[in-house]
């Protein structure tokens, strides 16, 4: 069964760092996003990238954030200068869209910012 | 009014009991609805899709009332691997906005 998979599983950083975080979404999906959460607390939405570029963004998703798809395959979250509060769980998904929107999530990357 | 909301929990119950939980929603531009489970540390998962017409797949079932704007999920005959959190999502225009959660335990 296809899946979107997450590079590395855990990162640790330190404060002021810039971290990249990788994901592989499935190949034919057209819609792709990242997620975050901070343990214990809700799933919060970052970012949605469609036909090469952002659709859409929260407020969390300031300056310090940019979204990269390099090639036809990778879907890369940069967060640069990372703070002590950036420490999170972070998910990227994928769904094709049209009838079928159900988004598939990958197993996450757990960023530590020490 | 948050677009999403649920009652956190936690939910106890007994193995073997039937629970049923809602969640609210606002803009009722939202064509989609999901309910996600989501177990500790790990990604979230589908559980199933919501429609009008409600739907069912096993011991789980969910139903959608527009007119009051909420969804709710029924689990018949809980196992304690139903034990986690269960999530609301709404789907706008692609962008997925996701509930709090509600957390179950099922208790032996």
């Amino acid at each position: 069964e296809p899946e979107v998979t997450q590079t590395p599983s855990h990162q640790v950083t330190q404060m002021g760092q810039e971290v990249i975080l990788r994901c592989v979404p499935i190949s034919n999906h057209l819609y792709f996003y990242w997620y975050r959460q901070i343990l214990g607390q809700k799933v919060e939405f970052l970012v949605s990238f469609y036909n090469n570029e952002i659709s859409e963004k929260s407020e969390i998703f300031d300056d310090q954030f940019s979204v990269e798809r390099p090639d036809g395959s990778n879907f890369t979250l940069k967060i640069r200068s990372t703070k002590l509060e950036d420490s999170a769980m972070y998910f990227c998904a994928s769904r094709t869209g049209g009838t079928s929107p159900e988004a598939f999530f990958g197993q996450g990357t757990r960023l530590t910012v020490v | 009014r948050k677009e999403v909301e649920q009652d956190p929990g936690p939910f106890n119950v007994p193995e073997g009991a039937t629970v049923a939980f809602n969640c609210t929603y606002s803009n009722s531009a939202s064509q989609s609805f999901f309910w996600y489970r989501q177990d500790c540390r790990k990604e979230p998962k589908l559980l199933m899709s919501v429609y009008s017409s409600g739907n069912e797949d096993g011991r789980f079932t969910a139903q959608l009332n527009r007119a009051s704007q909420y969804i709710s999920l029924l689990i018949r005959d809980s196992k304690l691997s139903d034990s986690a959190t269960y999530l609301c999502v709404k789907d706008s225009n692609y962008q997925l906005i996701w509930g709090a959660g509600t957390k179950l335990i099922i208790k032996p």
